[in-house]
C-alpha cells in the first residue's frame, strides 16, 4: 500500500536553512502537502505541489519534488525559532479523499 | 472566520463509558474525516465522509462510529472506549470530495481512556 516516511528529528540554528525530507511510495498521485503542527495545536497547511511541478517557492519555503525518486523536500530559509514544530508530509489517496501522512519530522531551532 | 471545531478539546474516562466528540465546520465543505495522530505513526484516517448521508471506512476504523445527519458535523463516537483508544484526534473538511483542495483541520482532541 501507499507509505510515506520521513525522518523524526532535525536540529538546527536560527538563521540557517532547514531542509526536511520526505519520501512516498504512491507514483500516481497527484498533489503534496507540507503540514505544520506547533504544539497544542492542529495542523496547519503550510504549502503544496502539483505533481508536474518540479519546485514551488513561497516566501521563506520552497518545495523540491523529484518524481523519479519520489523524494519530497521542504526547505526553510533563515530558520528562526517561531518555526520549531513536527512537520508533516502527506500524499492524497486517488481512490478516496484521504491524506496518507509521513511521521511527522519534529524540527529544533536553537539561538 | 472559516474553521473547523472540535470539542472537547481535553477528555479523561474510564474505559467502556460510551463518549462523543464533535466536529463542525462553517465552510460549506462536502468532504470530512477523522483521524489519530499517534506517536512515530502520524496521523492515521478513522473514518471520513463524502457528504451528508455517506460514510466510508479509514485505515483503523475498529471502535469508532460516525454519522453525517448535517453537512455542518461530524460526531465520532466510541461506544466502549478502550485504553488503546488513548490518542490525539483531529477533525479536517475540504470542499469537492476526492478533489485535491486541501483539507482545514481542527485543534485536536486529546483522549485519555483509563
Amino acid at each position: 500500500g501507499e507509505d510515506v516516511e520521513q525522518s523524526l528529528f532535525l536540529s538546527v540554528r536560527e538563521g540557517d536553512s532547514s531542509v526536511i525530507n520526505c519520501t512516498y511510495t504512491d507514483s500516481s498521485s497527484t498533489y503534496l502537502y507540507w503540514y505544520k503542527q506547533e504544539p497544542g495545536a492542529g495542523l496547519q497547511l503550510l504549502t503544496y505541489i502539483f505533481s508536474n511541478m518540479d519546485m514551488k517557492q513561497d516566501q521563506r519555503l520552497t518545495v523540491l519534488l523529484n518524481k523519479k525518486d519520489k523524494h519530497l523536500s521542504l526547505r526553510i530559509a533563515d530558520t528562526q525559532t517561531g518555526d520549531s514544530a513536527i512537520y508533516f508530509c502527506a500524499e492524497k489517496d486517488n481512490q478516496g479523499g484521504k491524506l496518507i501522512f509521513g511521521q511527522g519530522t519534529e524540527l529544533s531551532v536553537k539561538p | 472566520e472559516a474553521q473547523v471545531t472540535q470539542n472537547p478539546r481535553y477528555l479523561i474516562t474510564v474505559t467502556g463509558k460510551k463518549l462523543t466528540v464533535t466536529c463542525s465546520q462553517n465552510m460549506n465543505h462536502e468532504y470530512m474525516s477523522w483521524y489519530r495522530q499517534d506517536p512515530g505513526l502520524g496521523l492515521r484516517q478513522i473514518y471520513y465522509s463524502m457528504n451528508v448521508e455517506v460514510t466510508d471506512k479509514g485505515d483503523v476504523p475498529e471502535g469508532y462510529k460516525v454519522s453525517r445527519k448535517e453537512k455542518r458535523n461530524f460526531p465520532l463516537i466510541l461506544e466502549s472506549p478502550s485504553p488503546n483508544q488513548t490518542s490525539l484526534y483531529f477533525c479536517a473538511s475540504k470542499s469537492g470530495g476526492v478533489g485535491n483542495q486541501p483539507q482545514h483541520f481542527g485543534d485536536g482532541t486529546r483522549l485519555s481512556i483509563l
